[in-house]
């Protein structure tokens, strides 16, 4: 069965200090891989897609950046957080033409 | 108008009772439904979806949707208060985007 892990579960970091953000899929190959936010009381904002390694599509502008550097691996990174970057991180994956998507346990970030 | 839709509750029922979760959307292309249920604190959690009008059951969960009115509804039969969670809509439109919408809160009273 599939399996999508997020690291770290909570993080505090101070305004302008770098993020990362990693998310792995075990159990499935060439996954699409999603990086959404949920900010507190807000609705999911898809953030960044993949369909495969090395390509990634953005949705909305910002000062976060995604990589996939290995098929089953998706990184989100800033290199300075801003206060509004604050909230819940998750990443999802989808299988080929599957449209179902399922989430990993999620990133609580909050920015200082 | 947003694109996905929802009230935000809180839904309160008895426990036992019928929930009823409701959700309009926008794009008339839509084709693809689902409904996932968010614990507080926790990730959304697939339960059902849905691609052709009328019914689908799956345990105590039934998903309707009328494209027509452009509309798809949860019901929970026998509601529990482990039902107790915030129910996110979702919908795949004509971009081939997940939209969601912000959810209804849903509350069960033993």
């Amino acid at each position: 069965s599939q399996t999508i892990h997020q690291w770290p579960a909570t993080l505090v970091q101070p305004v302008g200090s770098p993020l990362s953000l990693e998310c792995t899929v075990e159990g499935t190959s060439n996954p699409n891989l999603y990086w959404y936010r949920q900010a507190a009381g807000r609705g999911l904002q898809l953030l960044f897609y993949s369909v495969g390694i090395g390509q990634i599509s953005s949705e909305v502008p910002q000062n976060l950046s995604a990589s996939r550097p290995q098929d089953r691996q998706f990184i989100l990174s800033s290199k300075k957080l801003l206060l509004s970057d604050s909230g819940f991180y998750l990443c999802a994956w989808s299988g080929g033409q599957a449209r179902e998507q399922f989430f990993g346990p999620g990133t609580r970030l909050t920015v200082l | 108008q947003k694109e996905v839709e929802q009230n935000s509750g809180p839904l309160s029922v008895p426990e036992g009772a019928i929930a009823s979760l409701n959700c309009t959307y926008s794009d008339r292309v839509s084709q693809s439904f689902f409904w996932y249920r968010q614990y507080s604190g926790k990730s959304p959690e697939l339960i059902m979806s849905i691609y052709s009008n009328g019914d689908k059951e799956d345990g105590r969960f039934t998903a309707q949707l009328n494209k027509a009115s452009q509309y798809v509804s949860l019901l929970i039969r026998d509601s529990q208060p482990s039902d107790s969670a915030t129910y996110l809509c979702a919908v795949i439109g004509g971009f081939q985007k997940l939209v969601f919408g912000t959810g209804t809160r849903l509350l069960v009273s033993p």
